[in-house]
């Protein structure tokens, strides 16, 4: 099973409030990414974990925080949700902490911000 | 600017035709690629990996790099109405690294 699950799918929030978005997989990856992709740019990484390691990119590191309570799940939480926040958010694992190894992603949570 | 640059933007192909794509990457450091592929509603898929110069062949699906000037391209021959999708380039680093940096993507879509 090469399944990465991602809930909510949709989620629909409000300027200043929290989201906690949620990512499990079942293959015993050591490594887990968030990503945020906007239409027509790249999919840009915000953050991973290496087993319990956590890893921030330096132009995102105050807007996100994430927890990995266990090897098969992942969150990423914004406290305080901007209208920049809107987008799609992908969750991917991978093994051998990522080195050369093939990402496998979720379908992704579609975050609007109103 | 982008690390990694795809060209073109969109695409369009007849059935049975070939869809041809190109990246290319203005880091040197960045010299193991990887194809992407995303349906609508779906995430992205791997569909193939490419780290040493010339060609790598998959099925109906060729990949060529070239090292020199960082450039990586993706053929797929005898396109199929399921090919339409979007395909994103991605580009890694020599020096080992957990990270892969993307391309903005090409949106192929494959005309009946």
């Amino acid at each position: 099973d090469t399944t990465v699950k991602q809930n909510p799918r949709y989620k629909l929030a409000r300027v200043g409030k929290p989201v906690n978005l949620i990512c499990s997989q079942t293959m015993n990856h050591d490594t887990m990414y968030w990503y945020q992709k906007k239409p027509n740019q790249a999919p840009k990484l915000l953050l991973f974990y290496y087993d319990k390691i956590l890893n921030r990119e330096a132009d995102t590191f105050e807007k996100f925080q994430s927890s990995r309570p266990n090897n098969s799940f992942c969150s990423l939480y914004i406290g305080s949700a901007g209208l920049e926040y809107s987008a799609m958010y992908l969750c991917a694992s991978s093994r051998l902490g990522g080195y050369y190894a093939e990402q496998f992603f979720g379908p992704g949570t579609r975050l609007t911000v109103l | 600017q982008q690390k990694v640059q795809q060209s073109p933007e969109s695409l369009s192909v007849p059935e049975g035709g070939m869809a041809s794509f190109n990246c290319t990457s203005s880091d040197r450091n960045f010299q193991y690629f990887w194809w992407y592929r995303q349906h609508s509603g779906e995430g992205p898929k791997a569909l193939m990996s490419i780290f040493s110069d010339g060609d790598k062949k998959e099925g109906r699906f060729t990949a060529h790099l070239n090292k020199a000037s960082l450039h990586v391209s993706l053929h797929i021959r005898d396109s199929q109405p399921s090919d339409s999708a979007l395909y994103f380039c991605a580009a890694q680093a020599n020096y080992g690294n957990e990270k892969i940096t993307f391309g903005a993507g090409t949106k192929l879509t494959i005309k009946p």
